[in-house]
């Protein structure tokens, strides 16, 4: 099975601190993704990579970044955190397009 | 642009059917996926539809008509475990993006 671990699962920062979501695949993957989870809004994607070295802005990319420098690996960065950031982090994988996703379990992240 | 509306919240009893609904607007549409996501937990992958028509898995089965934006999921002779939220995820060609839905949260009462 697919394994997808992101490094924590409750994470609680300061308005202002850089912050970094790292998520880790396992099954060679070519694309991996960071969405955002709210209650109302539902799965917003931030960024997403198609290959290594690759990324792409997703929907609401403003007051993130990302970087891919292996293809496991894909970490979310907040540059400078802000209440609005305070949200559940979802990393996931597929094999190719339109394949199906492998979520991980989750950051919920607190900005105070 | 593209929209994804599926209903808030439905309930269900134990052992009875239930049938989600999804309608779309995507500019290149190529495939819409179901997950379900138990409070607290990941998303999990149920079925993916790209021809129109009924896949069948089980005690779940996926629908698909293409031409009206429409798309639902039968769940039947639901259990309690069955209660989740049941996300639809539409893959649209002109952006190359996987686009979600808000979600259908499901309470299955006994």
């Amino acid at each position: 099975d697919v394994k997808v671990t992101q490094s924590s699962r409750y994470l609680v920062k300061r308005t202002g601190e850089k912050v970094f979501l790292e998520c880790v695949q396992d099954m060679d993957h070519e694309n991996m993704f960071w969405y955002r989870q709210d209650p109302g809004l539902g799965l917003r994607l931030i960024y997403f990579s198609y290959d290594v070295k690759m990324k792409e802005k997703g929907d609401i990319p403003e007051g993130y970044s990302v970087s891919r420098e292996k293809k496991e690996r894909f970490s979310l960065i907040l540059e400078s955190a802000s209440t609005n950031q305070t949200s559940m982090y979802l990393c996931a994988s597929s094999l190719g397009r339109d394949e199906k996703l492998f979520f991980g379990s989750g950051t919920q992240l607190s900005v105070l | 642009g593209q929209n994804i509306d599926q209903p808030t919240e439905m309930t269900a009893t134990e052992g009875a059917i239930v049938q989600i609904n999804c309608t779309y607007q995507t500019s290149g549409f190529n495939g819409l996926f179901w997950y379900q996501q138990h409070a607290g937990e990941a998303p999990t992958f149920l079925s993916y539809n790209v021809l129109d028509g009924l896949e069948e898995k089980g005690r779940f089965s996926s629908f698909l008509s293409r031409s009206k934006g429409y798309s639902y999921l039968l769940l039947k002779e639901l259990q309690m475990k069955d209660s989740a939220s049941y996300l639809c995820a539409v893959s649209d060609l002109s952006t190359d993006k996987l686009i979600f839905g808000t979600g259908t949260r499901l309470q299955v009462f006994p």
